[in-house]
């Protein structure tokens, strides 16, 4: 069965400083990947994906993140964080079978310190 | 906005009533997905309908239950609710790339609450 664990329910950063959130993954597939940020009171916005070839994939809002097969991980990165940045983050994974449902961690909420 | 349309956007109900939530897909969208986010269990995958049949189902109640129509909007019936069901609802469709559907488009949900 798939599985997402997403490392640090909550996460500070200052402003202007690298964020970095966190999110491993179980599957017995090679697996789509996902990030979705969720800002107060709204849905779900896809920030990237990966589904083949390139591992290092750039998303919206100057977002990043590497897939690494042998660490079962999909970080997601951004060199400097901006107070808008400031929202939930949820790492996905997808593929396991033909509906390609998504298996969501459980969130990371992203603090931006002034 | 992701093209993906959902309505209400707010419901407040009583429990042991029922109550229909509906979404509209991104055009051209074939499949449609439907997620609970509670506090307690997080975004759960509900069921999935492809082109009007259901194709997957997830942890979703027998007091649950969905359709699709034939112009591929989509309902979920939500009956004898009860305090635990109140949760944010949403909706997510997806098309097909080379016979491959799996980037999802999610609505702004529906805040269901119970009393």
């Amino acid at each position: 069965a798939q599985s997402v664990t997403q490392l640090g329910s909550h996460v500070s950063v200052s402003e202007g400083a690298l964020v970095l959130l966190r999110c491993n993954y179980s599957s017995s597939v090679p697996p789509y990947l996902f990030w979705y940020v969720q800002y107060p009171n709204q849905g779900l916005q896809l920030l990237l994906k990966y589904t083949t070839g390139a591992t290092l994939v750039k998303g919206i809002n100057g977002f990043e993140a590497e897939f690494k097969k042998s660490e079962t991980s999909f970080h997601l990165t951004k060199p400097s964080a901006h107070m808008s940045d400031a929202a939930e983050y949820f790492c996905a994974v997808s593929g396991m079978d033909s509906s390609y449902k998504l298996i969501f961690g459980s969130g990371t909420r992203l603090l931006v310190r002034p | 906005d992701s093209g993906v349309t959902q309505t209400p956007k707010h419901l407040i109900t009583a429990t042991g009533q029922r109550v229909t939530l509906r979404c509209s897909p991104r055009s051209g969208d074939l499949s449609v997905y439907w997620y609970q986010q509670s506090l307690d269990q997080g975004l759960q995958f509900l069921i999935q309908y492809y082109n009007g049949e259901e194709r997957a189902k997830g942890n979703i109640l027998e007091r649950f239950s969905a359709q699709q129509f034939p112009d591929l909007h989509s309902e979920l019936n939500l009956s004898s609710l009860e305090l635990g069901d109140s949760a944010l609802y949403f909706c997510a469709s997806s098309g097909t790339s080379g016979g491959v559907s799996y980037t999802q488009y999610f609505g702004p949900g529906t805040r269901l609450t119970v009393l």
